[in-house]
Order: structure tokens, then sequence, then C-alpha cells
């Protein structure tokens, strides 16, 4: 069973850029769709954007000036850089494996908190 | 974008009741419908895709119907393990949108 485990600083100062790494063990990152998604503490959901294995991606358009996703198949990681946060981009941040076309397999989270 | 509105936020309910969430969406597609489960604390569970689709592993009592612009979710008889946040979730056209969920809790 595939397991995702997202790393990063949980702390990041505002106008600096946001940098998570997700982690998949148990399986190859090749031939899926691998979405990052965001929840603000106490709220609703929101799909970031996803990258396939091969390096095609797809953004929300709400986020799409400030934000790459990456796969690097060498280490079985997907990776999220976001620019330019603010108190706004306060969230708990879930990488997920595709079923299909839609976000199957979550990891856990990681709470990344934007704040001087 | 495609808005996805649910239907009620808050549900309450006891052990055994049939439960039904509703889930509008501001277009109409066929069957790039998800839904989700979430417990405090816990990311969130894919239950059903494809509208009507069990996940690996999803109890039969979840099942999933809708076309167009109208989906559902329902439970036949909740269980204790049942009480939870549900989401609905488009994958019909980017980007991909949620629902505001809907909580399921104790009556």
């Amino acid at each position: 069973q595939v397991q995702l485990q997202e790393s990063g600083p949980g702390l990041v100062k505002p106008s600096e850029t946001l940098s998570l790494t997700c982690t998949v063990s148990g399986g190859s990152i090749s031939n899926y769709y691998w979405s990052w998604i965001r929840q603000p503490p106490g709220k609703g959901l929101e799909w970031i954007g996803y990258t396939y294995y091969s390096g095609s991606t797809n953004y929300n358009p709400s986020l799409k000036s400030r934000v790459t996703i990456s796969a690097d198949t060498s280490k079985n990681q997907i990776s999220l850089r976001l620019s330019s946060v603010s108190a706004a981009d306060t969230a708990i941040y879930y990488c997920a494996k595709g079923q299909g076309y839609t976000p199957g397999s979550w990891g856990h989270g990681l709470l990344v908190t934007v704040s001087s | 974008d495609i808005q996805m509105t649910q239907s009620p936020s808050t549900l309450s309910a006891s052990v055994g009741d049939r439960v039904t969430i509703t889930c509008r969406a501001s277009q109409s597609f066929s069957s790039w419908l998800a839904w989700y489960q979430q417990k405090p604390g816990k990311a969130p569970k894919l239950l059903i895709y494809q509208t009507s689709r069990l996940d690996s592993g999803v109890p039969s009592r979840f099942s999933g119907s809708g076309s167009g612009t109208e989906f559902t979710l329902t439970i036949s008889s909740l269980q204790p393990d049942d009480f939870a946040t549900y989401y609905c979730q488009q994958y019909h056209d980017y980007p991909l949108t949620f629902g505001g969920g809907t909580k399921v809790e104790v009556k």
C-alpha cells in the first residue's frame, strides 16, 4: 500500500516561498497524477494543482502565478513551491495520489503557518 | 470554475439512520464526482469516485448516485464510525473544486 509523507518547514515568513516535499513509499510515482490540496484550519478544501509523473502540470488559476509542482522520479518525490506567501496561505497541506483524475490516497498533511 | 454546494451543512442523526447528503453543481456534468470522508485531525479519505464507484475497502452501506447538477451520497445504516465531515468534489473540469462539507453529528 502506497504511503505519502509531506515534509518541510512548519513556519514560513510572509513574502517568502513555501517549499514542501511529498515522499512516496510502497510504490512508484510513475503513471499517476499527484495533487496538492490545502485546508485552512477549520475550513474547507482547496485544490492547488497536480503534476503527472512525466512533468505535465495543471494549477488552480487562483494560485497559478505563485505555484510550481514538480515530480522527481529518481527520488520518488513530489514537490510544491508557493511564492510570496501571506497569512492567507496558512493551512494544512496535503499531497495525494490520483485515483484516475481525482485525488485518491492522501498523506497525513502538514500544517504550515505563515507568520513573522 | 464549477461551484459545488452541499446540503445540509450539518446533519444530526442516530446510529442506524439512513442518511442522505446532496451536492449541487453550478454546471451540468455526467459522472466525474467524488465523495470524501474526513475525521478531526485526519486527512480526507476517498469513499466514492465516478459518482457511484466505491473505493477499495469502503463498506457497502455507502452509495452514490446522480448526474447533471445533483448528486447524492447515501449511508444506508449509519454506524458509529461514520460520524465525520463529508465533502463532494468534481473533477469534470479544472480547477477541481470541493463542496463546503457536511458534518454528520450525533443526534
